[in-house]
């Protein structure tokens, strides 16, 4: 059975660094991209990053580009995302999920972390 | 990328049928077959309902059905039930480095 459990989350001031961890079990981690999804507070769906199986394409979103940095140990099947910089509109859950090879929908996620940032 | 736009509620009575229009741009839904669907109950995480405009993951009940016409997609929800009410989200490839957009989100609410 695939699971994805987040964690990392806390309330943060301004300005201040988290490092969210996402540890994968029941599937081959090394050989999927993966990716962060954040969810602010009654809001929708929105991609923050993805990572390659090797951890050599690592695109993000403007919003965040300059700030957040995903990474990954395939020994440890752990992906992670360190962000920098934080600022109130990076208040929310953020979600690990699968994209499989050779598909192209969110398969697998986890249950979430909540990330506040406040003073 | 823009958000694909969903009307932001929907409801209907137990047994009746629904359906959420998800709008893109030819870029995006217009362009691929990549459509998913997903269902959020609150304080969980999303669930894949639909992938591949139409295509149901096993354990999907056969009440959720999906399709598309140019540039919008569409869920229809049949025999609506109780546990059908959360909100429900569309989602599109579109190529490029950051390549997936989601809809605004829909509230299922079941009356």
């Amino acid at each position: 059975e695939v699971q994805l459990v987040e964690s990392g989350g806390g309330l943060v001031q301004p300005g201040g660094s988290l490092r969210l961890s996402c540890a994968a079990s029941g599937f081959t981690f090394s050989s999927f991209w993966m990716h962060w999804v954040r969810q602010a507070p009654g809001k929708g769906l929105v991609c923050v990053s993805r990572i390659n199986p090797d951890g050599t394409n690592t695109p993000y979103a403007d919003s965040v580009k300059g700030r957040f940095t995903i990474s990954r140990d395939n020994a440890k099947n752990t992906l992670y995302l360190q962000m920098n910089s934080l600022r109130a509109e990076d208040t929310a859950v953020y979600y690990c999920a699968t994209v499989h090879s050779g598909s192209f929908h969110f398969d697998n996620w986890g249950q979430g972390t909540l990330v506040t940032v406040s003073s | 990328q823009s958000a694909l736009t969903q009307p932001a509620s929907v409801s209907g009575s137990p047994g009746q049928s629904i359906t959420i229009s998800c709008t893109g741009a030819s870029s995006d839904v217009g362009s691929y077959k990549f459509v998913s669907w997903y269902q959020q109950h609150p304080g969980k995480a999303p669930k894949l309902m639909i992938f591949e405009v139409t295509r149901r993951p096993s354990g999907v009940s056969d009440r959720f059905s999906g399709s598309k016409s140019g540039n919008t997609a569409s869920l229809t929800i049949s025999g609506l039930q109780a546990e059908d009410e959360a909100d429900y989200y569309c989602c599109s490839y579109a190529g490029g480095s950051t390549p997936y957009v989601f809809g605004t989100g829909t509230k299922v609410t079941v009356l």
